[in-house]
């Protein structure tokens, strides 16, 4: 079974600063996606950016960009020129590559706050 | 394109009663699933399905049935509400395994006393 870690319950950055959530997780799987969804106060559930564990570039979205170290099972978001609508939980998830469905396993979130 | 649509977004039960959440999607996914989400706690994994006809069991599934008769819609059923099933329940679909990410419902917000 996976297991997905986030050990900071809860983050602050002021604005237009940078912050890095951190997420390990722990698999017996050699190929397997990474995610970073990001759920604020409306309760969505955003995919913010994804990762295929076969590829050893980092992935970005815009201010959004991954640190991925497949060996050490890290991957972590970093937030740069943070905004106010940054405010949020961010889920780190894992999920499996091969098998029968999309199944995601979720970290238990670290709740960021934005400050001006 | 509505997308993940989820009825209803708040609802509240007395213990022992019975209750269908609704998941309706138009995109055409194969791949749809359900998820709880509890204060402290990430989003576990319900019950999903693979297509219309087909579903399984995911991490949390004791309490819940579901069905799949069409590709659109995946209702999770409560047959006898408890306290414990107190969550906010999201549905989500995708195109297909692994490679897509899962596009989320608002989700709905379900208190059992």
């Amino acid at each position: 079974a996976q297991t997905v870690t986030q050990s900071q319950p809860e983050m602050s950055v002021q604005e237009a600063e940078t912050v890095t959530l951190s997420c390990t997780y722990d698999t017996s799987e050699s190929n397997y996606y990474l995610f970073w969804y990001k759920q604020p106060p409306s309760r969505q559930m955003i995919l913010v950016i994804r990762q295929e564990a076969y590829k050893q570039q980092n992935a970005t979205e815009n201010r959004f960009s991954v640190n991925f170290q497949k060996a050490a099972k890290s991957f972590s978001l970093k937030i740069s020129d943070s905004q106010l609508g940054d405010t949020a939980m961010y889920f780190c998830a894992f999920m499996k590559s091969t098998g029968t469905a999309s199944k995601l396993t979720f970290g238990t979130g670290t709740r960021l706050q934005v400050t001006l | 394109n509505a997308g993940v649509t989820q009825t209803p977004k708040f609802q509240v039960l007395k213990t022992g009663q019975s209750m269908t959440l609704q998941c309706a999607q138009d995109m055409n996914h194969e791949y749809m699933s359900w998820y709880r989400q509890d204060p402290g706690m990430g989003l576990r994994l319900i019950h999903y399905s693979v297509g219309a006809g087909i579903t399984d069991q995911g991490e949390v599934p004791n309490g819940y049935n579901v069905s799949r008769s069409t590709t659109e819609d995946f209702p999770l059923r409560l047959l006898s509400a408890a306290p414990s099933q107190t969550s906010v329940y999201f549905c989500a679909s995708s195109r297909k395994q692994g490679i897509q990410p899962q596009h989320f419902g608002d989700g709905t917000r379900l208190s059992i006393l």
